[in-house]
């Protein structure tokens, strides 16, 4: 059980380049996230998913995309890359509901905009 | 707006001591909250979670509590080791969104052997 993987760990991208953050879970979870994370700040939410097909927006979503085909695989797009994007990306899912519910969150993805 | 507060941002105690760390909320009708911990350049790990109907929850050395009228949880750390060093983050489901968390901005622990 791998939990939620996320790559790459590490990426450079010019301003203007684009490029796909990949997340999969193995845990059969329904609900995905995908956060930002700034420099000494909390997490806020860009996307998230409540099953295959379904995605909805959450605190800041411009200048990405995301897609959910699969239950196990949530992909974060970054079109037109800008300084501002420049962060450590969360993936995470969810066993929602109940004592149970929590996230499980994948290690990140650092990506630095130049 | 429903927000996050952790006061204070960073905390330096020596090995040993018991510690007290604040999350404050805004609007009192949540669905849960959580404490999580983060290492540096790691992801998050779930620590405790309070549900509305609850007023506390521990686990080991940990306790976390809850007081929905104030809009205030406090996660207590016993005994505190060099390994508990980290930061801490608070996040609240409410009610009216339960899809979704709102995280604090944590709190940086650091503890001195």
């Amino acid at each position: 059980n791998a939990g939620v993987t996320q790559t790459p760990k590490f990426r450079i991208l010019k301003i203007g380049q684009s490029m796909t953050l990949q997340c999969t879970q193995d845990m059969n979870h329904n609900y995905m996230y995908w956060y930002r994370q700034d420099p000494g700040m909390g997490l806020k939410l860009i996307y998230y998913s409540v099953g295959a097909g379904i995605t909805d927006k959450g605190e800041v979503p411009n200048g990405y995309n995301v897609s959910r085909s699969t239950t196990e695989d949530f992909p974060l797009r970054l079109e037109l890359a800008a300084p501002s994007q420049t962060s450590v990306y969360f993936c995470a899912s969810r066993v929602a509901g109940g004592a149970a519910d929590t996230q499980y969150f994948g290690p990140g993805t650092r990506l630095t905009v130049l | 707006k429903q927000e996050v507060t952790q006061i204070p941002a960073a905390l330096s105690v020596p090995e040993g001591e018991n510690l007290v760390l604040n999350c404050s909320f805004t609007d009192s009708a949540i669905y849960n909250l959580q404490w999580f911990r983060q290492d540096p350049g790691k992801g998050l790990t779930s620590l405790l979670l309070i549900q509305s109907s609850q007023r506390e929850q521990t686990s080991g050395r940990l306790n976390a509590s809850l007081d929905k009228s104030s809009g205030r949880s406090t996660l207590y750390i016993a005994a505190s080791q060099p390994g508990d060093s980290a930061t801490y983050l608070c996040a609240v489901t409410w009610m009216d969104s339960s899809y979704k968390l709102i995280f604090g901005s944590g709190t940086r622990l650091l503890v001195r052997p």
